[in-house]
């Protein structure tokens, strides 16, 4: 898997965008980006998830740039329920199946979300 | 919405002896994982589980831990000798169709 570099933390004021850079610059062309969070305790949680095209869902919006060296998760109006760590993770995803893929993650982003 | 359940929530044990920790992943789900956190540490990988055996393991999977399925909804993460080191949380997950991972709400293991 691709290696991720993270900021160690960042602040967002509660209702503004929050944007969360991920730079893979190693990413193979057949290794998509994900990203999950971890609140405080809790079991991770999948966010969202692409290859090179944006994504958007009912959580979050995934932008990758066009060379797929890095990427940004976006939180559109973050509250204060999005206070978590948010891990980026590069990983190969075969849909004909194959591959047991254990999630390996590192430290993420602490995302503080104030009010 | 289908979710990953996980029991008991918090199990405290003596340093010795053997625990079984539980999960009922997503029903339609053919891949599961346990991982565990440590306190204060990054959540690590232990091992994956597919058509009733194990694909892939950590090196923290040593002899002391084992998975099962035994029967058609439980998948089973057993300690057999529990040592002080092993208190941490343990996360159970199962895999959609996109390979993205649904985790369930973990078990506090504490062992005294």
């Amino acid at each position: 898997d691709a290696k991720t570099t993270q900021p160690t933390s960042m602040d967002c004021a509660e209702g503004r965008a929050a944007n969360l850079p991920c730079n893979h610059s190693t990413i193979s062309g057949n290794e998509y980006v994900y990203w999950y969070r971890q609140i405080h305790s809790q079991g991770p949680q999948y966010i969202i998830h692409g290859l090179k095209n944006n994504e958007t869902n009912e959580m979050a919006s995934l932008i990758i740039t066009e060379d797929r060296k890095s990427s940004t998760l976006i939180l559109p109006h973050a509250t204060l329920r999005d206070t978590a760590v948010y891990y980026c993770i590069v990983r190969v995803a075969v849909y004909s199946g194959g591959g047991a893929d254990g999630l390996t993650f590192g430290k993420g982003t602490h995302l503080i979300i104030q009010p | 919405e289908p979710e990953v359940t996980q029991t008991p929530s918090h199990q405290v044990t003596q340093m010795g002896q053997e625990v079984i920790l539980r999960c009922v992943p997503i029903s339609n789900h053919l891949y599961f994982y346990w991982y565990r956190q440590i306190l204060g540490q990054k959540v690590e990988f232990l091992v994956s589980f597919y058509n009733n055996e194990i694909s892939e393991k950590s090196e923290i999977f040593d002899d002391q831990f084992s998975v099962e399925r035994p029967d058609g909804s439980n998948f089973t993460l057993k300690i057999r000798s529990t040592k002080l080191e092993d208190s941490a949380m343990y996360f159970c997950a199962s895999r959609g169709l996109a390979h993205e991972q649904y985790f369930g709400p973990g078990t506090r293991l504490t062992v005294t």
